[in-house]
């Protein structure tokens, strides 16, 4: 069973559109997180969420939203897209405690904004 | 605040033989997590090892081994016996609570 998931895996669409990406977790954990990786391979956190309390926000334009509809569940909004949101979008969950304190990450989403 | 330094971007090395990439943090906290992962070009993150600060003892994953100075909060990790498949990007990344910091990352190429 996939422990973290996203969809899309891809997604091209135009300038000004608004999109969202999915993310789902079913690993039990407290918290969920967005980051973004451009083209240089930089992750960037951009929220991140703990029994649907916003704990981080780090200067994201508010045209990204993030929306938590239950403690599985992250889903990121982003409106009137533009150029430079092209890049690769990472969900992922980590356990508060525990033996395991890693970040267990989706498969990433390929946003390409042109 | 926290931040962690990777200040090689790309390393490369010959199959079979062994690797050392390097990482820095900055944190005043005494408690806390380290990690390695690792990015193959389908971008996958992948957890290659894991260090408790408050274990002296250096973690190990079979061929994967850190060197964790915690006094020069120095972690390296060591890859030994290199193979094609370990061709990727490797992150370094630091957690206190539920933050996590990440750094910039070294494209680590395998030659055949």
């Amino acid at each position: 069973d996939t422990a973290v998931s996203q969809t899309p895996k891809y997604l091209v669409t135009q300038m000004g559109n608004d999109k969202s990406i999915k993310c789902e977790q079913n690993l039990g954990h407290d918290t969920m997180y967005w980051y973004k990786q451009d083209s240089k391979k930089f992750l960037k956190i951009m929220f991140s969420y703990n029994n649907k309390e916003l704990i981080i926000n780090e200067t994201v334009p508010n045209r990204f939203s993030p929306k938590s509809p239950d403690k599985a569940h992250l889903n990121l909004h982003i409106n009137s897209l533009e150029l430079g949101d092209s890049a690769v979008y990472f969900c992922a969950s980590s356990q508060e405690d525990g033996p395991r304190m890693e970040q267990y990450f989706g498969p990433g989403t390929r946003l390409t904004v042109t | 605040a926290q931040t962690v330094t990777q200040s090689q971007p790309e390393m490369s090395v010959q199959e079979a033989e062994t690797v050392t990439l390097s990482c820095t943090y900055d944190t005043s906290e005494s408690d806390y997590y380290l990690f390695w992962y690792k990015q193959p070009p389908s971008r996958q993150m992948i957890l290659v090892i894991r260090q408790e600060a408050y274990k002296q003892q250096n973690a190990t994953e079979n061929r994967f081994s850190v060197n964790f100075q915690k006094a020069a909060k120095s972690f390296s990790l060591k890859i030994s016996d290199s193979q094609l498949g370990d061709a990727a990007m490797y992150f370094c990344a630091y957690r206190r609570s539920n933050q996590f910091y990440f750094g910039t990352g070294t494209s680590l190429t395998v030659i055949p």
